[in-house]
């Protein structure tokens, strides 16, 4: 398996609260990815990373924002969680391939409620 | 926006039995990945493809892409209570960045 951890695997906060989610990998792998997952809606990715200190955003970004300075580390922090934000992330990781797909690994998840 | 809808959402059936589950898109992509996900765990990829109209096995499994790289289906033989879990594909949107389907929840009964 991916060594790729996330914490807190389970968080309930309240609604207006800053939260940090945390993802760590130990496999050196250059792209880090954080996504949710909702009833229907398959996983939305929120930001992604290419490398330390860079960033873009996914489909759903606005509310979030991310760090990353570590090549281990990637961090995703909602400002003031709002209830629509309650889910479960899932961070992930991939590596440079000779084409321009890849396989992504995806940590266990972080189910996260704000009320 | 690229969208990738799956068909069916949910899908009960009996040991033994055959089933096709599809992805769907206006959009042309790269390359599309299947992905099975259990409960309380991240997804796990099972195939990429890569050709119009590649197919690809994995045991049970038969994938193919589409003609025209848009769409995709899974077809898996004798369902097994092992392949309850959810199908996702995932579309190339760029370079090492994904789109996700809709998901298709499978269970197999005993």
């Amino acid at each position: 398996d991916a060594g790729i951890t996330q914490s807190p695997r389970h968080k309930v906060t309240e609604t207006g609260t800053p939260v940090t989610l945390r993802c760590h990998q130990t496999e050196n792998h250059r792209y880090m990815y954080w996504y949710r997952q909702d009833p229907g809606h398959g996983l939305r990715l929120i930001h992604y990373s290419y490398g330390v200190k860079d960033t873009d955003k996914g489909e759903v970004s606005d509310g979030y924002s991310v760090s990353r300075s570590k090549t281990e580390d990637f961090l995703l922090t909602l400002e003031s969680a709002t209830s629509s934000q309650t889910s479960v992330y899932f961070c992930a990781i991939s590596e440079t391939s000779g084409s321009n797909y890849n396989e992504q690994f995806f940590g266990p998840g972080t189910r996260l409620t704000v009320l | 926006t690229q969208l990738l809808e799956q068909s069916p959402q949910f899908l009960s059936i009996q040991e033994g039995e055959n089933l096709t589950v599809y992805c769907n898109s206006s959009s042309v992509f790269s390359s599309l990945q299947w992905y099975r996900q259990e409960p309380g765990e991240g997804p796990v990829l099972l195939v990429t493809v890569v050709t119009g109209g590649e197919v690809k096995k994995l045991k049970r499994l038969t994938f193919q892409f589409g003609d025209a790289r848009k769409d995709s289906s899974l077809h898996i033989t004798a369902a097994q209570p092992g392949d309850t879990g959810l199908y996702l594909c995932a579309g190339n949107s760029g370079t090492y960045k994904y789109i996700f389907g809709t998901g298709t929840r499978l269970k197999v009964l005993a």
